[in-house]
């Protein structure tokens, strides 16, 4: 069966940066994109960009260009999203979850990753 | 402020029907396909609904999605306890260049 299994919770001081991982099994890697999605606290949902594993290509929203990096390894059929300069109001969960090119729909989801941002 | 537009909250009793909408414009919604997600309490988001109306394997037929103009809408009939979760519409926007969410519906089984 797919899974993706993403790294721990994380607790990061201001101006840091965090690298969450998320590991696929259970499908041929390099088929799907891998998108990045974050919720903060009693929050809805956020796009934050997504990956393609065959090519490397990458694709971020406006509101995070600059600031975050969306990598993977098709070695281990992983993939990484890495956030830069962390502000407070970066505390979220980040899931990471898999869609088909041409439609898009977020098929199968990671279980999360909190990352916690306080001095 | 999302960019498609739903009711924060909705409600309805057990075997009841519910409608849950999501309003946007010719830059998403108007253009582009819809998809719905699931989330229970505590747990990570589920699709529900891809492609404005079709069902992914597993999920019941009792969930169904529509579109029309720049609005969408899930129905659920035969309201369930379980059903108790929040759920929001999602489209690509063209204009941003992005997917973007609704604010979500916290639907609650009285």
């Amino acid at each position: 069966q797919v899974q993706l299994v993403q790294s721990g919770a994380e607790v990061k001081k201001p101006g840091a940066s965090v690298k969450v991982s998320c590991k696929a099994s259970g499908y041929t890697f390099t088929d799907y994109y891998i998108h990045w999605v974050r919720q903060a606290p009693g929050q809805g949902l956020e796009w934050m960009g997504r990956n393609n594993p065959d090519s490397g290509g990458t694709k971020y929203a406006q509101k995070f260009q600059g600031r975050v990096t969306m990598t993977r390894d098709t070695s281990i059929s992983s993939a990484y999203m890495e956030l830069s300069s962390l502000r407070s109001d970066d505390t979220a969960v980040y899931y990471c979850a898999r869609g088909p090119p041409s439609t898009g729909e977020l098929i199968d989801w990671g279980q999360g990753s909190l990352v916690t941002v306080s001095s | 402020q999302s960019v498609l537009t739903q009711p924060p909250s909705a409600s309805g009793t057990p075997g009841q029907r519910v409608t849950i909408s999501c309003s946007g414009s010719s830059s998403n919604i108007g253009s582009r396909i819809v998809n719905w997600y699931q989330q229970l309490p505590g747990t990570a988001p589920k699709l529900l609904i891809y492609t404005n109306n079709q069902r992914p394997s597993g999920v019941p037929d009792r969930f169904s999605g529509s579109k029309s103009g720049t609005s969408a809408s899930l129905a659920i009939s035969g309201l369930q306890s379980g059903d108790e979760a929040d759920y929001y519409c999602a489209a690509w926007d063209d204009s941003l260049d992005a997917w973007v969410f609704g604010g979500g519906t916290k639907l609650t089984v009285l």
